[in-house]
């Protein structure tokens, strides 16, 4: 079946630090992947997405390039804000067939000023 | 602007209680989901709908039922509340089509049974 891994947190880092949080899959055929974000006391919201091999997403910052030949879907970012503390969840979604995405276990990150 | 929202936000009741939290959304999305998060669990699933009057078990749906007679609205109910079913409850929501689109979540309700 389908899984997704991703590391574990809490990730702790000083502002304007690089960010890094690493995510890895396992899929057949050719899945879409995504970044979700969570704020606390939120829901999850898109951070962003990619839909081929190579893709890169991107969104307020944050990148992410969808790798097939090292299965990866790595989030990235050049210099974190205090406001970018959250806990962030990179997904799955099969092609084809059934609607439901692959959550990986999400990783919380703190930034401190 | 479309939306997805859940009530109550918090919710206190006891054991053996039946308890039921709503979830509307106004995207016309055909594809309906519950989700449950707990700490060292991340995100399970445990109910979906693709659709009017279709229903389908997730991998944790023991305990909880849906039921889907419009497109707008997904409620959840526990039949018997239990204090393992204490948790934060998400709805979400996406188009049909490709396996490709983003799902849409509500914000959330904290469920406590005492």
């Amino acid at each position: 079946g389908n899984s997704v891994t991703q590391m574990e947190g809490p990730v702790t880092l000083s502002e304007e630090a690089f960010l890094t949080i690493n995510c890895t899959y396992t899929a057949t055929g050719y899945p879409s992947l995504f970044w979700y974000v969570q704020y606390p006391g939120e829901g999850l919201q898109l951070l962003l997405k990619a839909t081929k091999a190579d893709d890169k997403g991107s969104n307020k910052g944050f990148e992410a390039t969808y790798r097939k030949e090292t299965t990866s879907f790595h989030l990235e970012k050049g210099s974190v804000q205090v406001s970018d503390s959250a806990v962030y969840f990179c997904a799955l979604s099969a092609s084809g067939g059934s609607y439901i995405p692959t959550f990986g276990r999400g990783t919380s990150l703190i930034v401190h000023p | 602007d479309a939306e997805i929202t859940q009530s109550p936000r918090h919710k206190i009741t006891e054991t053996g209680r039946q308890v039921t939290l709503a979830c509307h959304q106004t995207w016309n999305h055909n594809n309906m989901f519950w989700y449950r998060q707990d700490l060292g669990h991340g995100l399970r699933l445990i109910h979906y709908s693709y659709g009017v009057h279709d229903t389908n078990k997730g991998e944790v749906s023991d305990g909880y039922s849906v039921s889907r007679s419009n497109t707008e609205d997904l409620p959840l109910t526990l039949e018997s509340a239990a204090s393992s079913q204490t948790s934060v409850y998400f709805c979400a929501s996406s188009e049909a089509g490709t396996g490709g689109n983003e799902q849409f979540f509500g914000p959330g309700t904290r469920l406590t049974v005492l």
